[in-house]
């Protein structure tokens, strides 16, 4: 079965308006909490991420929450623009040694319209 | 400037050819993995490396074999390629240490068509 989950394939956001992109996990053991953007024909890269000793965490625009009895995590995008049109992925591991052995969720194709 | 660079960018093979995908690292990470990215999958691993040598398994490693004989450098080769296997794939690093240890830094990736 998935181990990181990305229920919604894609979302529309107005612009200006706050993106939510959600992400569930099966693994109580995973300890760290990452999301990644991606452009078309491009490679991921790295947004924001998280350990599992903390339950938020902002960056700019960005926030997100951790709800680790839930097993969820979320992406809050705030004033959306429509350059952060793009597939959003989750991602979440096991840190071992410093090496996390990460986990994909399908990603979520966020588009913000103008 | 960091880097991860991946050979080629595209690639086409026929059924039953063997297929080498090769990554190259500049930041002298230690941890290297191979994704590939299917519509509606994400990104799944094959293999990680935890340096030369030091090779585990990921989700999908059936029909695929990796070689990391260098820390900066890490292939990807499949024997005897199949049609499923037509896919991108993706080559990553992480540092393994500091307060940035486990951030994948990927490829460009190879966009590799199994006819």
């Amino acid at each position: 079965g998935q181990q990181v989950k990305q229920s919604s394939p894609s979302l529309t956001v107005q612009e200006g308006g706050i993106s939510i992109l959600n992400c569930d996990y099966e693994n109580d053991m995973f300890d760290y909490f990452a999301w990644y953007k991606k452009y078309p024909d491009n490679s991921p890269t790295l947004l924001i991420s998280v350990r599992s000793n903390v339950d938020k965490r902002e960056d700019g625009r960005l926030t997100v929450f951790l709800n680790k009895s839930g097993k969820h995590f979320s992406l809050h995008i705030t004033a959306s623009q429509p350059e952060d049109t793009a597939v959003y992925l989750c991602a979440a591991g096991l840190n071992q040694g410093g090496s996390a052995k990460l986990i994909f969720g399908e990603g979520t194709k966020l588009t913000v319209s103008s | 400037d960091m880097k991860v660079t991946q050979m080629p960018r595209y690639l086409i093979k026929r059924m039953g050819e063997n297929v080498l995908l090769e990554c190259g690292q500049d930041m002298s990470h230690e941890t290297m993995y191979w994704y590939r990215q299917d519509p509606g999958l994400g990104l799944q691993l094959i293999y990680i490396s935890y340096d030369v040598d030091s090779n585990s398994e990921g989700d999908i490693p059936k029909g695929y074999r990796v070689s990391r004989k260098k820390r900066e450098h890490f292939s990807l080769i499949l024997d005897s390629a199949k049609t499923n296997q037509t896919s991108v794939y993706f080559c990553a690093s992480s540092p393994g240490t500091g307060l940035s240890a486990e951030t994948l830094y990927f490829g460009s990736g190879t966009r590799l068509t199994v006819l």
